[in-house]
């Protein structure tokens, strides 16, 4: 079946300084996923970061970018300078047309120190 | 933007209890989508449909049953709660398979 692994569980972060939260993917699918980033802060839900559905293609949003890249098999999270605002879990997830359910990764929790 | 709410936000039962939680999306979603979510695992799919009457399992559905009444309405069945079903669950909608999925805030349940 498919699958999602984020290798961090947690980072904590200074702020202004870089972050990159590293996601990959496996997939039966014959056709190329979807892949999204949410994030879900303190007390509320999940809501979308933003999501790719072009292999090689680019997402960006509120200073984060994400690549998607299909060599690797990689969606990893990027941001060149990181807010005490940013803190919170996200999670790299994974859709596909096909039959198979959408899975997620087990989320990293982003601690920004001032 | 779609809209997604659940219902209790908490609920405390015991051990061999009965709990129902809701979900209603007011965005037409044909996709609707019960999670839990727990430290160490992120989020396991527990049951899917694509729309009224239909119910897929999802990855984790021993304990638990669901229904969805209508495009809108989808509810998790806890018939026998167990304290391994004390979690954090999480409803979301999509409009299509492999779509953007639109969460509710959660339900944090705790079976005593």
């Amino acid at each position: 079946g498919d699958s999602v692994t984020q290798t961090e569980g947690q980072v904590t972060v200074s702020e202004s300084k870089s972050l990159i939260i590293n996601c990959t993917y496996s997939t039966t699918s014959i056709a190329y996923p979807n892949l999204f980033w949410y994030v879900r802060y303190p007390g509320e839900g999940l809501q979308l970061l933003l999501k790719v559905i072009t292999a090689g293609q680019k997402g960006s949003s509120r200073g984060f970018e994400a690549t998607y890249n299909k060599e690797t098999t990689s969606f990893h999270l990027q941001k060149a300078s990181v807010q005490e605002s940013d803190s919170a879990v996200y999670y790299c997830a994974l859709g596909t047309l096909n039959n198979n359910a959408p899975r997620f990764g087990a989320g990293t929790k982003l601690t920004v120190k001032p | 933007e779609a809209a997604v709410t659940q219902s209790p936000r908490n609920k405390v039962t015991v051990t061999g209890g009965n709990v129902t939680l809701s979900c209603r999306q007011t965005n037409s979603h044909n996709y609707m989508y019960w999670y839990r979510q727990d430290t160490g695992h992120g989020l396991r799919l527990i049951h899917y449909s694509y729309g009224a009457g239909n119910l897929q399992i999802g990855d984790v559905p021993d304990g638990y049953k669901a229904t969805r009444t209508t495009q809108e309405d989808f509810f998790l069945l806890l018939e026998l709660a167990s304290p391994s079903q004390t979690s954090l669950y999480f409803c979301a909608s999509s409009e299509g398979r492999g779509d953007t999925q639109y969460f509710g805030p959660g339900t944090r349940l705790l079976v005593l």
